[in-house]
């Protein structure tokens, strides 16, 4: 079993849903980063967070640190907001990577 | 505009060529970080550099060998690769003691 599991793997919406990824994670975590990978390979960092929710425009970022569990979403979704989502989690100074949830927005 | 600039974006050689992968940044971050990521795969760490040392070793083969002349750029140079090292190579950085905060738009590496 993974240390850092998402879900799902893909998702396709249409423009306009409003989009939910999952991740869970196994070890402890002092800090949990989503990140957002394009079709070209570069990976932006989108949230890092420890406790709460963060919101950043239309993306909002959340975790549960009782129950390991984070939820990146997207309102409003758009095309250009195809990619692939990975959840890392900081753990003992390393970074433990999710799988990544592949994100197709149709028009 | 990503804060970690990585050169060339897409690089194709042969089995017997020498070619190196550059990644510079700005930041004053003390660590850099050398990914390699396969196709619908999460990235794998090969290489950590804190403080211009090499602190982080993922037993790469020796075909592979990182260079930090300074604390701004970090090389990668590479030296008779086979196909099955044709990947994304994403370079990262942070504040020294911290895992990476700032990921490079990374190289598209073919090997022939």
């Amino acid at each position: 079993k993974n240390e850092v599991e998402q879900s799902p793997q893909n998702l396709t919406a249409q423009e306009g849903e409003f989009i939910t990824i999952n991740c869970s994670y196994s070890v402890g975590i002092s800090a949990l980063h989503w990140l957002q990978q394009h079709p070209g390979g570069g990976i932006v960092s989108l949230f890092m967070l420890s406790s709460g929710k963060k919101k950043h425009g239309r993306l909002i970022a959340t975790i549960n640190i009782q129950e390991k569990h984070s939820s990146l979403h997207i309102t409003a979704s758009h095309p250009r907001d195809s990619a692939v989502y990975i959840c890392a989690a900081r753990s003992q100074g390393n970074l433990i990577f999710g799988k990544g949830t592949k994100l197709s927005v149709k028009p | 505009d990503t804060e970690v600039t990585q050169t060339p974006k897409h690089l194709v050689m042969g089995m017997t060529n020498k070619k190196s992968l550059k990644c510079e940044q700005h930041m004053g971050h003390r660590a850099m970080y050398w990914y390699k990521q396969k196709a619908k795969k999460p990235p794998e760490l090969m290489f950590v550099y804190s403080y211009e040392k090499l602190s982080i070793n993922e037993s790469v083969p020796s075909r592979f060998s990182p260079e930090c002349p300074n604390s701004s750029l970090l090389n990668l140079h590479l030296h008779a690769l086979q196909p099955e090292d044709s990947a994304l190579y994403l370079c990262a950085s942070s504040q020294a003691g911290v895992p990476p905060q700032h990921f490079g738009d990374g190289t598209r590496l073919s090997i022939l």
